[in-house]
């Protein structure tokens, strides 16, 4: 079983769903990152987080560290929301989550 | 500017040749580090170098080779490529090695090895 877990795997979702992301995580960390790659292939970073909620325009994450449970919710989807959503675990090296590829439809 | 680059973006060669992928980064981040996606886009790391030392060294086979002449430079140098060795590469950067510190990626390097 992978350390870092995500679910679900594919979301095909209308413009302008709310749409939540869940990564479970089993490992102990220091941060919780969400990255996105997009169909071209880069990886950008969205959020590091060890506590509690952060939000960016659309994008919410929201971390229970007890539960060791992630969250990253998009308010508003938008189709340039299309890419692949990465959770990883950081305890000063990375384990990924295996993605969860959004397609937002208009 | 770009932050963290790679060259080659792809890399197409023959199996047993020896290949190297540059890595640089204008950050001033002081940790550089080497992911592999393989085809089901699944990424894992394999090395992290703090300040050109190296302090992760994932189970990768010796066939592969990190170097950092600095801080700004991790290159990745394979020996003896293989088919299975085909994936897109990533480096990044961080601040520092502590687990809490964003990391900025490089576009990736696509290798094929036929």
């Amino acid at each position: 079983k992978n350390e870092v877990e995500q679910s679900p795997q594919n979301l095909t979702a209308q413009e302008g769903e709310f749409i939540t992301i869940n990564c479970s995580y089993s490992v102990g960390i220091s941060a919780l990152h969400w990255l996105q790659q997009h169909p071209g292939g880069g990886i950008v970073s969205l959020f590091m987080l060890s506590s509690g909620k952060k939000k960016h325009g659309r994008l919410i994450a929201t971390i229970n560290i007890q539960e060791k449970h992630s969250s990253l919710h998009i308010t508003a989807s938008h189709p340039r929301d299309s890419a692949v959503y990465i959770c990883a675990a950081n305890n000063n090296d990375m384990r990924f989550g295996a993605g969860t590829r959004l397609t937002v439809k208009p | 500017d770009t932050a963290v680059s790679q060259t080659p973006k792809y890399l197409v060669t023959q199996m047993g040749n020896d290949k190297s992928i540059k890595c640089e980064q204008n950050l001033g981040h002081d940790t550089m580090y080497w992911y592999k996606q393989d085809s089901k886009k699944f990424l894992k790391i394999m090395f992290s170098y703090n300040n050109k030392e190296l302090i992760i060294n994932e189970t990768v086979p010796n066939r592969f080779s990190p170097k950092s002449p600095d801080k700004a430079h991790l290159n990745l140098h394979i020996n003896s490529l293989e088919l299975g060795d085909s994936a897109v590469y990533f480096c990044a950067s961080s601040q520092s090695w502590t687990g809490y510190n964003e990391q900025f990626f490089g576009p990736g390097t696509r290798l094929t090895v036929l």
